[in-house]
């Protein structure tokens, strides 16, 4: 059965905090992706990476940054954390195509007060 | 103009109804088209997948894609309350990601 596990399902911090949000998935997946889910906006592409040390800018990359050491890690760090980055936190991966299933994490809650 | 237009909702249906999800896109090179369910506190999950133009089946989900139009939806039939979730368009992006809609919250009541 495939697994994509987040470390945390709720988080809080306080403003200025430097937050790392940890993905892990057991499939030998090539590409990993960290999506924020917000109400009325949707998914949206933070970061991703389609193999070691690689990385691409999604569509709202300011004020993060990712880390992936190993194929089946993939690291999301809120380098100095801001009320609104107050989301739902979502990691997928998927095989090696863009048309390949995305199998998503259960999601991290993270509230920035 | 976003890629992937999808209506949000809420929809709600009574139980044994034919539910309708739609989205429209803009961009006439995709020819893979997803549908992804969300349950509540959950990540999402892929439902259905489809390559090109025409219909796909699966049980009581039917994928309807209509590439002239640009257009494609999800029909469920006799609803139950446990298909009570977000329902994500996704189509395949240049690269590596995919492009989501932003999901049609369904609510079947009994």
């Amino acid at each position: 059965d495939v697994k994509v596990t987040q470390s945390s399902r709720y988080l809080v911090k306080r403003t200025g905090e430097k937050v790392f949000l940890e993905c892990v998935q057991d499939m030998d997946h090539e590409n990993m992706f960290w999506y924020r889910q917000d109400p009325g906006l949707g998914l949206r592409l933070i970061y991703f990476s389609y193999d070691v040390k690689m990385k691409e800018k999604g569509d709202i990359p300011e004020g993060y940054s990712v880390s992936r050491e190993k194929k089946e890690r993939f690291s999301l760090i809120l380098e100095s954390a801001s009320t609104n980055q107050t989301s739902m936190y979502l990691c997928a991966s998927s095989f090696r195509q863009s048309t390949d299933t995305q199998y998503f994490g259960p999601g991290t809650r993270l509230t920035v007060l | 103009q976003k890629e992937v237009e999808q209506d949000p909702g809420p929809l709600s249906v009574p139980e044994g109804a034919i539910v309708s999800l739609n989205c429209t896109y803009s961009n006439s090179a995709f020819q893979y088209f997803m549908w992804y369910r969300q349950y509540s506190r959950k990540g999402p999950e892929l439902l259905m997948y489809t390559y090109s133009s025409g219909n796909k089946e699966d049980g009581r989900f039917t994928a309807q894609v209509d590439k002239s139009s640009k257009y494609i939806s999800l029909f469920i039939r006799d609803s139950q309350p446990s298909d009570s979730a977000t329902y994500l368009c996704a189509m395949e992006n240049s690269g590596y990601a995919l492009n989501f809609g932003k999901g049609t919250s369904l609510l079947v009541t009994p």
